[in-house]
């Protein structure tokens, strides 16, 4: 039973269209993430929610909106895609604030390439 | 810039050896310092975790050793095993950052048999 599940786990599209990525978590988590990794396995920030409020919001372009339903399901819609946008992007939950537990629970990541 | 500084970028070493990945932070605010392992196609998972107030930390053949003064902490993975090949990121956050990880670059490991 997978705990954080993204879909799709492969994008592939051409520069100017807009896709989305969604994910969910059935850990009962409060707080989910996504992070980005680049072509050089580099893993960075991009937002974290808590309980669907946007917490973390990391100087990413506005064409990456994020949007939480509810604390389950985190998605990201990306506008106008660029090919810098080509990476894999992961999705991750952690129980609360990292003090307590500690621990970021990763998707299995969604790779998209834009041509 | 990158906040926390890792190496090698690589390394091979042979089974029954020992793997050592090194990281180095500047901001003495960050108070919490987790390992993670990554497979091909797979998400990152947690290994080990150090907090400051301890120099060393061992789970079975993985072994943390924090350096406060020098802002330096390590990653031995003792007796390493084919099934250890990964890439290893080193990581470090404060506690009220709601999850905001900095990682090191990622230090991709092979095991020879």
């Amino acid at each position: 039973d997978t705990a954080v599940s993204q879909t799709p786990k492969y994008l592939v599209t051409q520069m100017g269209n807009d896709k989305s990525i969604k994910c969910e978590q059935n850990l009962g988590h409060d707080t989910m993430y996504w992070y980005k990794q680049d072509s050089k396995k580099f893993l960075k920030i991009m937002f974290s929610y808590n309980n669907k409020e946007l917490i973390i919001n990391e100087t990413v372009p506005n064409r990456f909106s994020p949007k939480s339903p509810d604390k389950a399901h985190l998605n990201l819609h990306i506008n106008s895609l660029e090919l810098g946008d080509s990476a894999v992007y992961f999705c991750a939950s952690s129980q609360d604030r990292i003090r307590y537990t500690g621990e970021l629970f990763f998707g299995e990541g969604s790779r998209l390439t834009v041509l | 810039q990158q906040q926390v500084k890792q190496s090698p970028q690589s390394l091979i070493v042979q089974k029954g050896g020992i793997s050592i990945i090194n990281c180095a932070y500047e901001n003495t605010a960050f108070d919490y310092f987790p390992w993670y392992q990554q497979f091909p196609g797979k998400g990152p998972a947690l290994l080990i975790a150090i907090r400051p107030d301890v120099s060393e930390k061992k789970e079975g053949r993985f072994t943390i050793s924090f350096n406060k003064s020098a802002k330096q902490f390590s990653l031995h993975i003792m007796d390493s095993q084919p099934g250890d090949s990964a890439t290893y990121f080193c990581a470090a956050t404060e506690t009220d950052s709601w999850g905001k990880l900095q990682f090191g670059a990622g230090t991709q490991v092979v095991v020879t048999p």
